[in-house]
């Protein structure tokens, strides 16, 4: 069953913050965030895999509840390139290890001078 | 660049028809996944092989087939295409142990 993401888009000026989060009704064994810019492949930002785990990657961050199935991407800081769509994928206890990821259907992020 | 490399990048053809993608992953990238993005369903996960061997099955259509092959490239083969086969067709690739998939550019599928 498809991850809900939410919100569904978002406008940010430059230097807000934003959350991402994505929910699913099953037990997940794996979470992958990806953002894809208009016209572009997706390009992975990070995966988290136990409950509780939280990773960063400079001023992108993500945190995986693991009991409620969900997990949230966080931006700080936000700058222009930031712009683009982001994707959760979700990977099922059942299926762990495959990869088959089952993705949201996205969050429009921009951000404006 | 992420090193993916998928051919060709547009293709237009009729109903009924078939069309084989093409994908050559990173080098030494064991791992080979195909995605197909639409406007209504989504990023679709279709299929992963690794080494050879199919992994996983996701939502692919049984007019839909795919192979890897020993020199790790993949194709993946659409036959009796329909309209709603219209869509973006991502393949990506990820090392051996590596949860990290990097994708290709994508062929644009148009059915007519």
């Amino acid at each position: 069953q498809q991850p809900v993401q939410s919100p569904q888009a978002v406008i940010l000026r430059e230097g807000e913050d934003a959350v991402i989060n994505c929910s699913s009704s099953k037990a997940l064994y794996s979470v992958h965030w990806y953002r894809q810019k208009h016209g572009e492949a997706p390009v992975f930002l990070m995966i988290l895999l136990k409950g509780g785990e939280q990773k960063g990657h400079e001023k992108i961050s993500a945190s995986f509840n693991e009991k409620k199935q969900q997990s949230s991407l966080y931006l700080t800081a936000s700058q222009l390139s930031y712009s683009g769509t982001y994707f959760c994928g979700t990977e099922p206890y059942s299926g762990a290890g495959s990869y088959q990821l089952t993705f949201g259907k996205g969050t429009k992020l921009s951000v404006i001078p | 660049d992420s090193g993916v490399t998928q051919t060709p990048k547009h293709l237009i053809t009729a109903t009924g028809q078939r069309v084989t993608l093409r994908c050559s992953p990173r080098s030494g990238d064991l791992s080979v996944y195909w995605y197909q993005q639409s406007l209504d369903q989504g990023l679709q996960f279709l299929i992963h092989y690794y080494n050879g061997e199919e992994r996983a099955k996701g939502n692919i259509l049984e007019r839909f087939s795919a192979q890897q092959f020993p020199d790790l490239h993949s194709e993946l083969n659409l036959s009796s295409l329909e309209l709603g086969d219209s869509a973006l067709y991502f393949c990506a690739s990820s090392a051996s142990g590596s949860t990290e998939a990097f994708f290709g550019q994508g062929t644009r599928l148009t059915v007519v």
